[in-house]
């Protein structure tokens, strides 16, 4: 069981916002750990979309966000579009874990 | 351009073993820490292990520890995965993945190479 909840799915309207929440505890995101946000198509490699909690890499346009206060953490994708339908998974450090890796169960985002 | 190339998955009977192999290219292969994350059939990513630069450290999951070894060898921009006693439940996508210079977030995968474990 991962100890960085998601809700298992969210979805949209294109053109709409949609946050996915990440919920952690006093060992990782609670203790001050930055979270970072993967989008995952089937299929394909994982990109990374946020690091360190808000900042982007290059690429990555800034209709995405995201922002982390205490145990908890959000990614924001405005102006919705189709090609946003895909999984998203949080990771952090987690200060109890051997290896202290940790990703959260992923979040399934369908573009209505 | 960061590449990523996993090879050496396949179908493996129970109990047997397997070495996964990641060809990497675009970088300084031996200035970063490198990990490999798995992805069961229907479920998220799991972190398997990783590994130091200069192969100086590495760790693992506690749901691979004692059965899998990490390595690497920077002559030949190479990161390995031994995989010993397999079980169904390893049965996964398994991705090579880069670890950002400050701090284990992962910017650059590979496609993946796939392990079925099976009888």
């Amino acid at each position: 069981q991962s100890v960085l909840t998601q809700p298992p799915s969210v979805s949209g309207a294109p053109g709409q916002r949609v946050t996915i929440s990440c919920t952690g505890t006093s060992s990782n995101l609670g203790a001050g750990y930055d979270v970072h946000w993967y989008q995952h198509l089937p299929g394909t490699a994982p990109k990374l979309l946020i690091y360190h909690s808000t900042s982007r890499p290059s690429g990555i346009p800034d209709r995405i966000s995201a922002s982390k206060s205490g145990t908890s953490a959000s990614l924001a994708i405005t102006g919705l579009r189709a090609e946003d339908e895909a999984d998203y998974y949080c990771q952090s450090y987690d200060n109890t874990l051997s290896g202290s890796v940790l990703f959260g169960g992923g979040t399934k985002l369908t573009v209505l | 351009e960061v590449q990523l190339v996993e090879s050496g998955g396949g179908l493996v009977q129970p109990g047997g073993s397997l070495r996964l192999s990641c060809a990497a290219s675009g970088f300084t292969f031996s200035t970063f820490w490198m990990s490999w994350v798995r992805q069961a059939p229907g479920k998220g990513l799991e972190w398997v292990a990783n590994i130091k630069g200069d192969g100086s450290e590495r760790h693992y999951a506690d749901s691979v520890k004692g059965r899998v070894t990490i390595s690497r060898d920077n002559a030949k921009n190479s990161l390995y995965l031994q995989i010993s006693s397999l079980r169904g439940e390893d049965t996964a996508l398994y991705y090579c993945a880069r670890e950002g210079i400050t701090d284990n977030f992962f910017d650059s995968w590979g496609r993946g190479t796939l392990v079925t474990v099976s009888s």
